[in-house]
């Protein structure tokens, strides 16, 4: 399995300001993904994060408010631009190596929690 | 699209008890995954189910691939404070690989 670490763990933000997370797998995967779970909630995702191409997202989401890169297999990012308190979530990344032998598997890194004032 | 819908939402029991929650989708579903979300933290993968009618087990951890494909269950055996946490179900959309989650079957432990 793969180990995800992502930074900040956990950040208090301003309205109207924006935050990039970073999320790190230990090895290289096929696929990378990006989560939101809002207080109480499941996990909803918000794009897959394609290596040298944009990223696609789900309904709901869009690159100008959650612009994703992913330059190269181990490692994304997330923005969340021009932030407000209904931002406020925890922002997952997952990844999932097509290669591994266990497809359709993900694992998740400890998450991001955001709070914006 | 695709819905897994979990049960029951929340349980309350006492240490030592066994434990049953299941989850269920109007569609069939190839793969069934069970995660465990401890507080702060993220899922963490806890069975893998790829094949209709598997049985498989983790420590004090069984779940099962409902022979419909509709269905899978998670059962906890003499249930201990550290379980103590949010299960998800989860499978991949049969559109393509994209995984989808249940709401979540809260466990609680009484003192």
């Amino acid at each position: 399995s793969a180990v995800i670490s992502q930074k900040p763990s956990r950040d208090i933000c301003q309205r109207g300001t924006s935050l990039t997370i970073q999320c790190q797998v230990d090895s290289q995967v096929t696929m990378m993904f990006w989560y939101r779970q809002q207080p109480g909630q499941s996990l909803t995702l918000i794009a897959t994060a394609n290596q040298g191409s944009e990223a696609t997202y789900e309904s709901g989401f869009v690159i100008d408010k959650f612009p994703i890169s992913r330059p190269n297999l181990t490692f994304s990012t997330l923005t969340v631009s021009n932030m407000s308190p209904e931002d406020s979530s925890i922002y997952l990344c997952s990844a999932e190596d097509l290669a591994g032998g266990l497809t359709d598997t993900q694992y998740f890194g400890p998450g991001t929690r955001l709070t914006v004032l | 699209g695709q819905q897994l819908n979990q049960s029951p939402q929340s349980m309350f029991i006492q240490e030592g008890e066994d434990v049953s929650m299941n989850c269920t989708s109007s569609s069939i579903f190839n793969t069934w995954l069970w995660y465990k979300q401890d507080p702060g933290e993220g899922p963490v993968l806890l069975i893998a189910l790829y094949k209709a009618g598997e049985l498989t087990s983790n420590g004090r951890l069984t779940a099962q691939f409902g022979i419909t494909r509709k269905d899978s269950f998670l059962n906890i055996s003499a249930s201990i404070p550290s379980d103590v946490g949010i299960y998800f179900c989860a499978g991949p959309e049969d559109r393509d690989d994209k995984i989808i989650f249940g709401k979540g079957t809260r466990l609680h432990i009484l003192p």
